[in-house]
């Protein structure tokens, strides 16, 4: 069945650096993905959406990149702080579908 | 805080039981989303309501069903339960039919004994 995964289920990045989190996906009929973040104990909280006819968008310290081609979304998370110590998920919906499939997720570690 | 009120936030219960968790969507959003996530199958989306309707279904038992009512807010009913049917239970609510934003509340976390 269709599914979407993830490269990595962990990373420890230095607090100040950048983050990169990847996203694999086998549904080429996906229309919209979106990435969440999830702290301990908490449900997960959106951070940035993309559509399909977009490579790219940007929000505040975050980008989220899209590569068709290849089935790929990456999250860059810039100057991480401990703040952004949190489970990463990406999930997508296709065209006309109303329910998202999550990604395993990845845990992102900083340290100060 | 998301806005999206769920509970109760914990629930020990034993198989064979039933139980009902609750919802209360985003002042506004007319749709509401149950997932289950457990530690093996990660996040799945169980079912969505909009405005009163079902709209989408997703792996759902046949043990579970869903309903929203007027007022919007949203119960999930879990029963003959089973001990894999431990998780947590998350609702999420958007403003529009699709998945667009949608925000999530902080879970009820379900413990069969």
């Amino acid at each position: 069945g269709e599914s979407v995964g993830l490269h990595l289920p962990t990373l420890s990045v230095q607090e100040g650096d950048n983050s990169i989190i990847n996203c694999a996906y086998s549904n080429s009929a996906s229309d919209y993905f979106i990435w969440y973040k999830q702290e301990s104990g908490k449900g997960p909280q959106f951070i940035i959406d993309i559509r399909s006819n977009m490579d790219k968008r940007q929000g505040q310290r975050v980008t989220v990149l899209l590569n068709k081609t290849v089935k790929h979304l990456s999250l860059q998370i810039a100057a991480t702080q401990p703040g952004d110590s949190a489970v990463y998920f990406c999930a997508e919906s296709g065209a006309g579908s109303y329910q998202l499939t999550f990604g395993k997720g990845t845990k992102l570690s900083v340290i100060p | 805080d998301s806005g999206v009120t769920q509970t109760p936030k914990h629930l020990i219960t034993a198989t064979g039981q039933r139980v009902t968790l609750r919802c209360s969507p985003r002042s506004g959003d007319l749709s509401v989303y149950w997932y289950q996530q457990s530690l093996d199958q990660g996040l799945q989306f169980l079912i969505q309501y909009y405005n009163g309707e079902e709209r989408a279904k997703g792996n759902i038992l046949e043990r579970f069903s869903a309903q929203q009512f007027p007022d919007l807010h949203s119960e999930l009913n879990l029963s003959s339960l089973e001990l894999g049917d431990s998780a947590l239970y998350f609702c999420a609510s958007s403003g529009q039919v699709g998945n667009t934003e949608a925000f999530f509340g902080q879970g009820t976390r379900l413990t069969v004994v």
